[in-house]
């Protein structure tokens, strides 16, 4: 068990709507990472928050957002899905500093998205 | 830009059988090569950190190392336990501003008992 939590495990709805994804780091760390994670593409870097604020983003489409609040859980929002953004969807987290072990990033079980 | 080539993409082993999958990448001034371990539907899990050519590390029946181009994750004598897909990512240098890990496509480890 990493310590990073995600919900729900499982998502299945149709294409056109909206879901969330919610994800709780591990305690102590301030950074959230988001990865999309589908059989053609393997791991995809989305977006990272560092304390409440965007730091970095990736590949992430204009449809997807996502926040930090200050309790540091994290929400990725996904909007007029489309069949192809059936996936699966890491969050990690991570201490958020440069130095040492503190850069690992320890990953969520995920949730995985089904549109149909 | 980043990249990260694995192979090979799957290894089948009979229990017992010392083998190697290799990483190979390109970065800009590494700041660390990650390698995670990743069970069918689950999330990535975190195995090793190397930040510098030369480095090793071990854990029980793998054993990781780091040159300028690629990294190896050697497995001795593995067991059926040790079925999984290994990830391989980087993450850049500080200068580059960029935080995001790059993953290689993995490779997909069977051990047959």
């Amino acid at each position: 068990d990493s310590g990073v939590t995600q919900t729900p495990k499982h998502l299945i709805t149709a294409t056109g709507q909206r879901v969330t994804l919610r994800c709780s780091p591990r305690s102590g760390d301030l950074s959230v990472y988001w990865y999309q994670q589908s059989l053609d593409q393997g791991l995809q870097f989305l977006i990272q928050y560092y304390n409440g604020e965007e730091r970095a983003k990736g590949n992430i489409l204009e449809r997807f957002s996502a926040q930090q609040f200050p309790d540091l859980h994290s929400e990725l929002n996904l909007s007029s899905l489309e069949l192809g953004d059936s996936a699966l969807y890491f969050c990690a987290s991570s201490v958020g500093r440069l130095a040492g072990e503190e850069d690992t990033q320890y990953f969520g079980p995920g949730t995985r998205l089904t549109v149909l | 830009e980043d990249q990260v080539t694995q192979s090979p993409e799957a290894l089948r082993l009979q229990e017992g059988e010392s083998s190697s999958l290799n990483c190979s990448y390109t970065v800009s001034g590494l700041r660390g090569l990650f390698w995670y371990r990743q069970d069918p539907g689950k999330g990535p899990e975190f195995l090793f950190t190397l930040y510098s050519a030369g480095e090793e590390k071990e854990k029980e029946r793998l054993k990781a190392t780091l040159t300028k181009k690629e990294s190896f994750l050697h497995i001795t004598a593995p067991k059926p336990e040790d079925s999984a897909t290994y990830l391989c990512a980087v993450r850049p240098g500080p200068d580059t501003g960029r935080r995001a890990l790059t993953f290689g496509s993995g490779t997909r480890l069977q051990v047959q008992p």
